[in-house]
């Protein structure tokens, strides 16, 4: 099993709408959670971390459920310029210097 | 403020050459990363140090070796290029107060 797995999509949605993510992660021990954003042959930049009572930023909000081992992104009126990969990261907790990437879900989203 | 930067940007490698990727940072972070990321996967762990003098494997770091004689550069030693090692490789570091990484651009190489 992966440490980190997410749906790779890619998710196609118009202009305005809502859309979420998913990543499970295997190890009950991590310690820190993030999303990135990935553009085509970019580097990946922070979009967000992700704490356990949750957090919001404008449009973006992620959630923890370390009960079911998942991190969440929304994603609200979604704009063309948010199309991009999302990578959700995990630190483990055993090893606090080591992250473990997703593949990425791909967001398109569609005028 | 540069944040990380990384040279060369692209680089094509015959195989059994090798070459050294460089990373800076300006950040004075203690730990720094280096991560390889093939077509449609996510990055794996290379190597990482905590500070200078420090290194340690990460997931795959067979054919690699790294070195860390301050805190800013973490340069990666590909000996004896193979078409395997064809990836974009990133370098990442961050400080000991948050876990944030800042990224650099990415060097794509490409081994034939």
């Amino acid at each position: 099993r992966k440490e980190v797995e997410q749906d790779p999509g890619p998710f196609n949605v118009p202009e305005g709408a809502t859309v979420a993510f998913n990543c499970t992660y295997s190890n009950s021990a991590s310690q820190s959670f993030f999303w990135y954003r990935q553009d085509c042959r970019k580097e990946p930049k922070l979009l967000m971390s992700v704490y356990s009572s949750g957090n919001e930023d404008g449009r973006f909000t992620a959630q923890l459920n370390r009960a079911s081992q998942y991190i969440s992104l929304l994603i609200r009126d979604s704009k063309l310029s948010d199309s991009a990969t999302y990578l959700c990261v995990v630190n483990m907790g055993y090893n606090f210097n080591k992250f473990y990437f997703g593949s990425g879900t791909k967001l398109n989203v569609k005028p | 403020n540069a944040g990380v930067t990384q040279t060369p940007k692209f680089r094509i490698l015959k195989i059994g050459q090798s070459m050294t990727l460089q990373c800076t940072q300006d950040m004075n972070h203690n730990y720094m990363y280096w991560y390889r990321q093939d077509p449609g996967m996510g990055l794996k762990l290379i190597y990482y140090s905590v500070g200078a003098g420090i290194t340690d494997k990460g997931e795959v770091p067979n054919g690699y070796n790294v070195s860390r004689s301050t805190t800013e550069d973490f340069p990666l030693r590909l000996e004896l290029a193979a078409p395997s090692q064809t990836s974009v490789y990133f370098c990442a570091s961050h400080g000991t107060e948050a876990y944030e990484q800042y990224f650099g651009p990415g060097t794509r190489l490409t081994v034939t």
